[in-house]
């Protein structure tokens, strides 16, 4: 089963608009960890948050925001006044406790959301 | 400080050739990680370490090998290259589990195999 789902594939805006990527998890673990992830068109991956599944306030960093509801497993985030540098692939990820034998654990991510800024 | 540093950036192998990826990271970091990324389907684990000399399977391990002689570099391997692998590589290292720390990516290494 898809542990992080990201139900829009691609979105666009205009610049200055306000944008929402949706991100959805599913998980079995109280610990559990979420991210964010950029993907500008250089192809590197930039990370952008980390929030632990203790920690439901939301976030604010500039023009970027980030909204946990553990009630509806979501980690939505949310760009305000979107500019073309915005452009990008965004991956939502899950961290949880999956190689117990080892100790380590597994990124989970999702399919990402390709964002276009127009401008 | 140069991070994850992944080598090479681009390549095209002929079916059934080999061929190693190498990463390097220079900050110390006990855990790194072997992803591959695929359209429409996010990234996945390939092969991990969680420090030097280990190694461990993750989710798509299967016609790829790993080692990691020295704590700085990881090396993924393929021993006779498909078609299916082609794909885009992305090496991470963490110093702690994801969650109590952060992971760092390298660039990534396009791969064609024709």
């Amino acid at each position: 089963a898809q542990k992080v789902t990201q139900a829009q594939t691609e979105i666009s805006v205009v610049e200055k608009e306000d944008v929402t990527l949706d991100c959805v998890y599913e998980t079995r673990d109280t610990t559990y960890y979420l991210f964010w992830y950029k993907q500008p068109p250089s192809g590197e991956l930039v990370f952008l948050i980390r929030r632990n599944s203790f920690d439901e306030q939301n976030e604010i960093s500039g023009r970027y925001s980030w909204n946990f509801q553990k009630s509806t497993s979501s980690f939505n985030f949310t760009i305000t006044a979107s500019q073309v540098v915005d452009s990008a692939v965004y991956f939502c990820a899950l961290s949880e406790a999956w190689f117990r034998e080892t100790g380590a654990n597994n990124l989970f991510f999702g399919t990402g959301t390709r964002l276009t800024v127009i401008p | 400080n140069a991070g994850v540093t992944q080598t090479p950036k681009f390549r095209v192998l002929k079916t059934g050739q080999s061929m190693t990826l190498l990463c390097a990271q220079d900050m110390n970091h006990e855990y790194m990680y072997w992803y591959r990324q695929d359209p429409g389907m996010g990234l996945r684990l390939i092969h991990y370490s969680v420090g030097e000399g280990t190694t461990a399977k993750g989710e798509v391990p299967d016609g790829y090998n790993v080692s990691r002689l020295k704590k700085q570099n990881f090396l993924l391997g393929l021993e006779s290259a498909a078609p299916s692998q082609t794909s885009v590589y992305f090496c991470a290292s963490s110093l702690n589990v994801f969650g109590n720390t952060e992971a760092f990516f390298g660039q990534g290494t396009r791969l064609t195999v024709v």
